[in-house]
């Protein structure tokens, strides 16, 4: 068990749906990662949030948005969802930001399917 | 067009053997390297790492060694264990980056390890 915790586990939605999935990262982790893993593209880093702040970006999708709460916790907002928005989604966190130690420790993942 | 899913390497050894799992990189300008483990249904989970003023770094029953020349990285695996089978992914940061959190992850290999 690596501490971070995301639910829901699985979500079905269709097209053009919104969901949010939310992470709890270990205890006095500040920091709070998100990537996707797919079939065809592996897995690719979206966002990066450090205590609130916004602090790394990826490949991430205009219709996905993120937030990490004065409690630590973060959200991803994924909107307009098209069939290839279907993957794993897993978060990740940290206790540092920057240069340091790059252990992170993921959650089990929230797998998305769309219909 | 037609997406297609990543055809990932294998690597199928015995139990007891010595497994080396082999990862090309691309940016010459990464300077930190990381190997995660990733078991089915599961998120990855950190192995070992090494920095770009390193050729080679131990842990326990694993080994990584580093070729900037080449830009090859590989994670040696002693006397490999049913457990040990899992997709394995070499990951890499950028130097200068301000984040060690933002991976750039290989495709993954798959080990299967036969008792």
């Amino acid at each position: 068990d690596s501490g971070v915790t995301q639910t829901p586990k699985h979500l079905i939605t269709a097209t053009g749906q919104r969901v949010t999935l939310r992470c709890s990262p270990r205890s006095g982790d500040l920091s709070v990662y998100w990537y996707q893993q797919s079939l065809d593209q592996g897995l690719q880093f979206l966002i990066q949030y450090y205590n609130g702040e916004e602090r790394a970006k990826g490949n991430i999708l205009e219709r996905f948005s993120a937030q990490q709460f004065p409690d630590l916790h973060s959200e991803l907002n994924l909107s307009s969802l098209e069939l290839g928005d279907s993957a794993l989604y897993f978060c990740a966190s940290s206790v540092i930001a920057g240069y340091g130690n790059g252990e992170l420790f993921f959650g089990e993942g929230s797998r998305l399917t769309v219909l | 067009g037609e997406s297609v899913g990543l055809h990932l390497p294998t690597l199928s050894v015995q139990e007891g053997d010595n497994s080396i799992i082999n990862c090309a990189y691309s940016n010459s300008a990464s300077d930190y390297f990381i190997w995660y483990k990733q078991e089915s249904g599961k998120g990855p989970q950190f192995i070992i790492d090494i920095r770009s003023n390193m050729d080679k770094r131990q842990g326990q029953r694993v080994t990584v060694l580093l070729n900037k020349t080449v830009k090859h990285l590989s994670l040696q695996i002693a006397a490999t264990q049913p457990g040990d089978s899992a997709v394995y992914f070499c990951a890499e940061n950028m130097a200068g980056g301000t984040s060690y959190g933002k991976l750039t992850f290989g495709q993954g290999t798959i080990l299967t390890v036969h008792p």
